[in-house]
């Protein structure tokens, strides 16, 4: 099974704050890495798939990066709000064997 | 974006009965499915994962004569807690991806079992 981890496993920022938290994965057979938005008992909500070293991806405020030589990903939210509260998971993806989600990072966002 | 059903969406059921919880791909070919299950305060683990037309691959501790997956089409997974104990209950999500075309992968929107 892959051997993700996410850092932070939690923080809590101001709104209006800028923050990031990373996630790192083994970097063979690497495919696809994934980024979702999830709240407890509902759908994880997409927000990023990377497939080649050095994406660079952006939605609104929230942007990320992939380095798949060195296997990590960075996700980016500028100027927090408290409806970014969520845990933020991270996704890779080698194809064929298993898609598996890191531990998530826990942001809240106070207001 | 391509959509992905779970019926039911809830459902109580009593110790020692089973569930079937069917997945969906509604307007694309699944032709890998994954089942997730999320224990509380804890990131969704994988259960296991379905290629159409073939036996699921179940993760390590998963009992797969416990959870029953079946795969029989491009479109249907079912899920089946056999014999549930209260142990069970959780909240259960699958998700499609239609990996001959895209990297995406699409999310039903989970069932949430209660044992009793």
């Amino acid at each position: 099974i892959l051997n993700v981890e996410q850092s932070p496993q939690s923080l809590h920022v101001q709104e209006g704050d800028s923050t990031n938290f990373t996630c790192s994965f083994p970097s063979s057979n690497f495919y696809a890495l994934h980024w979702y938005r999830w709240e407890t008992a509902k759908s994880p909500e997409a927000l990023f798939v990377m497939t080649l070293n050095g994406d660079e991806k952006k939605k609104g405020r929230i942007s990320a990066t992939l380095n798949t030589k060195e296997g990590y990903s960075y996700l980016y939210i500028k100027g927090s709000q408290p409806e970014d509260s969520a845990t933020y998971l991270c996704a890779p993806d080698n194809y064929g064997q298993n898609f598996v989600f890191g531990p998530g990072t826990r942001l809240s966002v106070l207001p | 974006g391509a959509v992905v059903s779970q019926h039911p969406s809830w459902v109580i059921c009593k110790s020692g009965t089973s569930v079937k919880i069917e997945c969906r791909s509604l307007d694309f070919q699944a032709t890998t499915m994954f089942w997730y299950r999320q224990f509380p305060k804890q990131s969704l683990m994988l259960m296991a994962t379905s290629n159409e037309g073939s036996k699921a691959t179940y993760e390590q501790g998963v009992e797969k004569d416990k959870f029953l997956i079946n795969h029989a089409s491009l479109t249907l997974s079912t899920l089946t807690v056999t014999s549930a104990h209260p142990e069970d209950s959780s909240f259960y999500i699958c998700s499609a991806v239609d990996r001959t075309s895209s990297y995406e992968q699409y999310f039903g929107p989970g069932t949430r079992l209660t044992v009793t």
